[in-house]
């Protein structure tokens, strides 16, 4: 069965303290691997898209890497605006359906 | 900004009543989802249209039932309603190619009393 799991599923970073989020994924094929930003009440945030193993992805603070079980979402010296939930979805060859993981919720004190 | 409206942002409404969530994307996406969000939950699949045409239907109670009236928009028509189905309503879309990214809209947050 396609899953995902995120860990962990809160995070208190302090502001400048680096860190990483992980998404672990059991899917029969990869179509591709999404990491969102989700503020309370709003929609989720597209971030990245990782489809093939070794890929990376950054965005200013934040960098994404991909492997053949697992991504990670690293954030370099965070700000207190960087908190929010984080989402990961993978999407699984031969479907339009996207598996969601419960998210790790981030917050980052000043 | 999100490329994906919702309307409206807020609903209330009564166990007998009738209304419906709307969806609009201008970007030429054609599939589009409506997904189901609880507090602290991730989205939820409900329906996902592909080309106009429904084409998942993750056993959603009948009191839900979705229209796709042509490729930018998207309706949730509600009925009957249980207070458990309040929440936060997301629509989605993405093109249909190898991967495609999922663009949220802002959600519609639905109570029912």
């Amino acid at each position: 069965e396609d899953q995902v799991t995120q860990s962990p599923e809160a995070l208190r970073l302090q502001e400048g303290e680096s860190s990483s989020l992980n998404c672990s994924y059991t899917v029969s094929g990869l179509r591709g691997l999404f990491w969102y930003r989700q503020d309370p009440g709003k929609g989720p945030e597209f971030l990245f898209t990782l489809y093939s193993a070794g890929e990376e992805k950054e965005k200013e603070r934040l960098k994404a890497t991909l492997t053949k079980k697992e991504s990670f979402l690293h954030i370099t010296a965070p700000k207190p605006e960087d908190s929010a939930t984080y989402l990961c979805a993978v999407q699984a060859e031969g479907t339009n359906k996207y598996i969601f993981g419960t998210g790790t919720r981030l917050k980052v004190l000043a | 900004d999100t490329e994906v409206t919702q309307t409206p942002k807020h609903l209330v409404m009564g166990m007998t009543n009738k209304k419906s969530l709307k969806c609009e994307q201008h970007m030429g996406h054609r599939a589009m989802y409506w997904y189901k969000q609880k507090a602290k939950k991730p989205p939820e699949l409900m329906f996902v249209y592909s080309y106009e045409k429904l084409s998942i239907n993750e056993s959603v109670p009948s009191r839900f039932s979705p229209e796709c009236p042509n490729s930018s928009l998207l309706n949730l028509h509600l009925h009957a309603l249980q207070p458990e189905d309040s929440a936060l309503y997301l629509c989605a879309s993405s093109q249909l190619r190898v991967p495609g990214e999922l663009f949220f809209g802002e959600g519609s947050r639905l109570t029912v009393l």
